[in-house]
């Protein structure tokens, strides 16, 4: 497809399990980002990669927390000992530079996780 | 620090009618990004409109355009002739830029319902 794709979207983790959530940006794009949405709220970031470099991290919640893009495409979120707190959507974005440079930034559908 | 505030947590508008909502900021920076995003039950951020902060004139693009007034670091956005489509979530959000890093921040949304 044209554009950033997540998986899974939907996604039922008991606590204390360990998930990983991946994203597809587009194709060619440099700049990756995470944000996590928690309900009611405005997305907030979790990460930035340019290429495999992660740039920054400074968002990442917890240790449990720990993404990777180790060949500067596709991306994996991974979630340790999952806890209630950490049920949210979490949006992955592309861009195809960085978007400073006026390059448009674009989400994917977004991976729902439920901790019960 | 750099935040965003949307005041309006809901508001309501007639089909074919107009509405703004509005969005103020806090930032040190001279130069930056500000941007709309809506968010429909699907949950992906689909991009309304973007401002460059060094530019004088307002952005536009087609129904949607915005008021921006740099020195009162106010960045509202107005939708002319609203369409039963344009119910959504609406994000106000700036690009914030620090070392190698780019981070969007988001307020916390203000949700929109167009009225048939």
């Amino acid at each position: 497809g044209a554009g950033v794709s997540q998986s899974p979207r939907y996604k039922v983790a008991k606590r204390g399990q360990d998930v990983a959530l991946r994203c597809d940006p587009i194709s060619g794009h440099v700049s990756l980002f995470w944000y996590q949405q928690a309900l009611g709220q405005g997305p907030e970031f979790l990460t930035y990669f340019q290429n495999e470099a992660q740039l920054d991290k400074s968002g990442l919640p917890s240790d449990r927390f720990f993404a990777e893009r180790p060949e500067g495409s596709v991306s994996t979120l991974k979630i340790q000992r999952t806890q209630q707190e950490d049920s949210a959507v979490y949006l992955c974005a592309s861009s195809l530079l960085r978007p400073s440079s006026g390059n448009t930034i674009y989400f994917g559908e977004g991976s729902w996780l439920t901790v019960v | 620090a750099q935040t965003v505030t949307q005041s309006q947590p809901e508001m309501s508008v007639q089909e074919a009618e107009t509405v703004t909502l509005s969005c103020t900021y806090d930032t040190s920076e001279s130069n930056y990004y500000l941007f709309w995003y809506k968010q429909p039950p699907s949950r992906q951020m689909i991009l309304v409109i973007r401002q460059e902060a060094y530019k004088q004139q307002n952005a536009t693009e087609n129904r949607f355009s915005v008021n921006f007034q740099k020195a009162a670091k106010s960045f509202s956005l107005k939708i002319s002739d609203s369409q039963l489509g344009d119910t959504a979530m609406y994000f106000c959000a700036f690009m914030k830029r620090q070392g190698g890093s780019e981070k969007l921040v988001f307020g916390k949304g203000t949700k929109l319902t167009v009225n048939p």
